[in-house]
């Protein structure tokens, strides 16, 4: 089975431009997250979706940044205007039922 | 709000046991969990702990006193492969949101 797949991999943009992070979850699961990792602040969530539909967005830094999960297999992460302070690693992760979330890959992003 | 104390390195050498302290002040609690993450990948899971007393799982064990509010991870029969950062997490108020420590990293020495 395929895991959680993240696209692109490396993502390097300068200060301003739109960044969009993409996600396909493990077929079945129901829930999504979206992570963000720095040495500073560690790993945070940032939003989650039930059966598609956002039910945590606490986490998201800023209005610059948003979330949607159109359909049960996509989800996309949009940070728009970026600044190098949104430099991390991004990870989705999904889950069905139990308490264990499986990660993908991550993308890592740098904002110049 | 909430909050997970973790040490930030623990070192230990290959065949050893080590044991990995995490305390957590939450609003609620709903469970705690453990992940791996090895340098450049990403976390994985190990295990949960809902209720209290010991989960086995291979060469790995997890804890939990929710009275304390204080878990652990034990590992035994260390390897080299286990070198890497785990983190505790607790479900402060449901089993989908889940808020992660800052990580101990384990380093092994031969």
């Amino acid at each position: 089975d395929a895991g959680v797949i993240q696209s692109p991999r490396h993502e390097v943009t300068e200060m301003g431009q739109e960044v969009t992070l993409r996600c396909k979850p493990i077929s079945g699961h129901n829930s999504l997250f979206w992570y963000r990792q720095t040495m500073m602040r560690g790993l945070e969530l940032l939003i989650y979706f039930n059966n598609n539909v956002p039910i945590d967005d606490s986490g998201m830094p800023e209005d610059r940044f948003s979330a949607k999960m159109p359909n049960a297999s996509f989800s996309t992460l949009k940070i728009q205007p970026s600044e190098p302070r949104d430099s991390a690693v991004y990870f989705c992760a999904s889950k069905q039922g139990t308490y264990e979330q499986y990660f993908g890959p991550g993308t890592r992003l740098t904002v110049t | 709000g909430q909050s997970l104390e973790q040490p930030s390195e623990v070192t230990a050498v290959e065949g050893a046991i080590v044991q990995i302290n995490c305390t957590y002040q939450t609003s609620g609690f709903y469970g705690l969990s453990w992940y791996q993450q090895h340098d450049g990948g990403a976390p994985t899971f190990l295990s949960y702990n809902a209720l209290d007393g010991l989960e086995e799982t291979g060469r790995f064990s997890s804890f939990l006193s929710r009275s304390d509010s204080y878990g652990y991870l034990l590992l035994q029969e260390l390897q080299m492969k286990d070198s890497a950062s785990y983190f505790c997490a607790v479900s402060p108020g449901s089993a989908s949101k889940i808020i992660f420590g800052s990580g101990t990293r384990l380093s092994i020495r031969p």
